[in-house]
């Protein structure tokens, strides 16, 4: 049974802290991994779809890292805005032509103002 | 931009009643999903549907769920006859198969349906 883990589960940070979360995925058969920042009442939005050992994409003060070999992918973010809090989910598609998504628990980040 | 949406956004029920959670894709798009999020669970997997037929399904979908696309635009969760579990917000994905590697590979979501069984 393939397995996202999200760690830490949730996160209270203070406004210009830069901050990082874990996802872990299963390292064989890889296929993709992606990224989505979720606000109450909106739609997930997808911010990284990473496929490349190695890769790192950015977006804004917000950016991604991955390693297929080991089966983790960092997210980080540089000076949190009050904005940025959200649920961030990673998901692990399967490699067939389906591509469901297989999800972590999220974290959820909370920036005081 | 173009947006995936959902309706209606909260749907409130009697156990033993159907409903329907309804979705309207992308237009371009030919993979649709159903996702749901149980309060304080992972989101999992429902079901896939391609070229006009389920293309997986996982445990959850038995035959008390169904799906549909009615008319060539709208996309349709049916439950039969709800349970008390199946309270939880329901997404639906839409997925194009064109353009680069990464671009086909991106589900478009819309904000959801959070159904209540009571």
């Amino acid at each position: 049974i393939l397995n996202v883990e999200q760690s830490p589960q949730s996160l209270h940070v203070q406004e210009g802290d830069s901050t990082n979360f874990t996802c872990s995925f299963p390292s064989s058969n890889f296929y993709a991994l992606h990224w989505y920042r979720w606000e109450t009442a909106k739609s997930p939005e997808a911010l990284f779809v990473m496929t490349l050992n190695g890769d790192e994409k950015k977006k804004g003060r917000i950016s991604a890292t991955l390693n297929t070999k080991e089966g983790y992918s960092y997210l980080y973010i540089k000076g949190s805005q009050p904005e940025d809090s959200a649920t961030y989910l990673c998901a692990f598609p399967n490699a067939g032509n389906n591509r469901k998504l297989i999800w972590g628990l999220g974290t959820s980040l909370a920036v005081n103002p | 931009e173009p947006e995936v949406t959902q309706t209606p956004s909260h749907q409130v029920t009697q156990m033993g009643q159907e409903v329907i959670l309804r979705c309207v894709p992308i237009s371009n798009h030919l993979y649709f999903y159903w996702y749901r999020q149980i309060l304080g669970q992972k989101v999992e997997f429902l079901v896939s549907f391609y070229n006009n037929e389920i293309s997986e399904k996982s445990e959850i979908f038995d035959d008390q769920f169904s799906v549909e696309r009615p008319d060539g635009s709208n996309f349709t969760l049916k439950i039969r006859s709800t349970k008390l579990e199946d309270s939880a917000m329901y997404f639906c994905a839409t997925r194009s198969d064109f353009g680069t590697s990464v671009g086909k590979n991106i589900q478009y979501f819309g904000a959801g349906t959070r159904l209540s069984v009571l």
